[in-house]
C-alpha cells in the first residue's frame, strides 16, 4: 500500500518556468513533510520541509504549499533552472516516528 | 563539507552470493540508517542504528540480510545469498542523536545481481 502517492512521475520544464510536483497521503498521523532533492550517482538529500501547522514554507526559489484538509501537499520551483534537473521525492513521517515514508520520485528536466 | 562515505559504489554479482557494503557516517552522529532504493521508488528503510545498537530492523529480510555496528561508528550491510531481486540501491545516511529530520545520505552502492 502506497502512503504517499506522487505525481508527475516525470516533468520538463522550460528554463525561468514554474515546475510543480504534487504529493497526496492517507495517513492523518504524519506530522512532517519533508521533500528531497536526488541528483544522479549521489543520495537524496533534505531540501525544505514543512510541518502542518502551516500554509506555506518558502525557501528560496523552492515553496512548499499545504493543505491540511485536502492531505494534499506541493512543491513548487520558481524560475525553474537547468541546474534543478534531479529527481524529487515528498516524504512524510507520522508523530512518534523516525522513519518517513517515501513517494515514488518525479523526475524533472529543465531545458535551457 | 562532511560527507557519508560508502563503498563500493556499484557492485556486480551473480545470485547466491555473498555481497556486503560498508558505510561510514559523518563524524559524530549517533544515529546510522541503511536504506533500499528500487529504481523508480523512493528509499525504504532497512535497519536503524542507534550507536551500536539495532533500534528498529523490522523491515530487514533477516533471513539473508545482516547489519553491523560493532564500535558505533562504521557499519556493514551483508546479503548472503543474493538474489535477483535484491537489485537496488543501498543508501546509507546518519544523523545526530535526536535530529532524525536531518538524515544525510551517502552517495550509496548499486548492487546488481544477474
Amino acid at each position: 500500500q502506497q502512503q504517499v502517492k506522487q505525481s508527475p512521475q516525470s516533468l520538463i520544464v522550460q528554463k525561468g518556468g514554474i515546475s510543480i510536483i504534487n504529493c497526496a497521503y492517507e495517513n492523518t498521523a504524519f506530522d512532517y513533510f519533508p521533500w528531497y532533492q536526488q541528483f544522479p550517482g549521489k543520495g537524496p538529500a533534505l531540501l525544505i520541509a514543512i510541518r502542518p501547522d502551516v500554509s506555506e514554507k518558502k525557501e528560496g526559489r523552492f515553496t512548499i504549499s499545504f493543505n491540511k484538509s485536502a492531505k494534499q501537499f506541493s512543491l513548487h520551483i520558481m524560475d525553474s533552472q537547468p541546474g534543478d534537473s534531479a529527481t524529487y521525492f515528498c516524504a512524510a513521517r507520522p508523530g512518534g516516528s523516525y522513519i518517513p515514508t517515501f513517494g515514488r520520485g518525479t523526475s524533472l528536466i529543465v531545458h535551457p | 563539507e562532511a560527507e557519508v562515505a560508502q563503498s563500493p559504489r556499484y557492485k556486480i554479482t551473480e545470485k547466491s552470493q555473498a555481497v556486503a557494503f560498508w558505510c561510514d557516517p559523518i563524524s559524530g552522529h549517533a544515529t546510522l540508517y541503511w536504506y533500499r532504493q528500487i529504481l523508480g521508488q523512493g528509499p525504504e528503510l532497512l535497519v536503524q542504528f542507534q550507536d551500536e545498537s539495532v533500534v528498529d530492523d523490522s523491515q530487514l529480510p533477516k533471513d539473508r540480510f545482516s547489519a553491523e555496528r560493532l564500535k558505533g561508528v562504521d557499519s556493514t550491510l551483508k546479503i548472503q545469498p543474493a538474489e535477483l531481486g535484491d537489485s537496488a540501491m543501498y543508501l546509507c545516511a546518519s544523523s545526530l542523536e535526536g535530529r532524525y529530520n536531518e538524515q544525510f545520505f551517502g552517495p550509496g552502492t548499486r548492487l546488481t545481481v544477474l
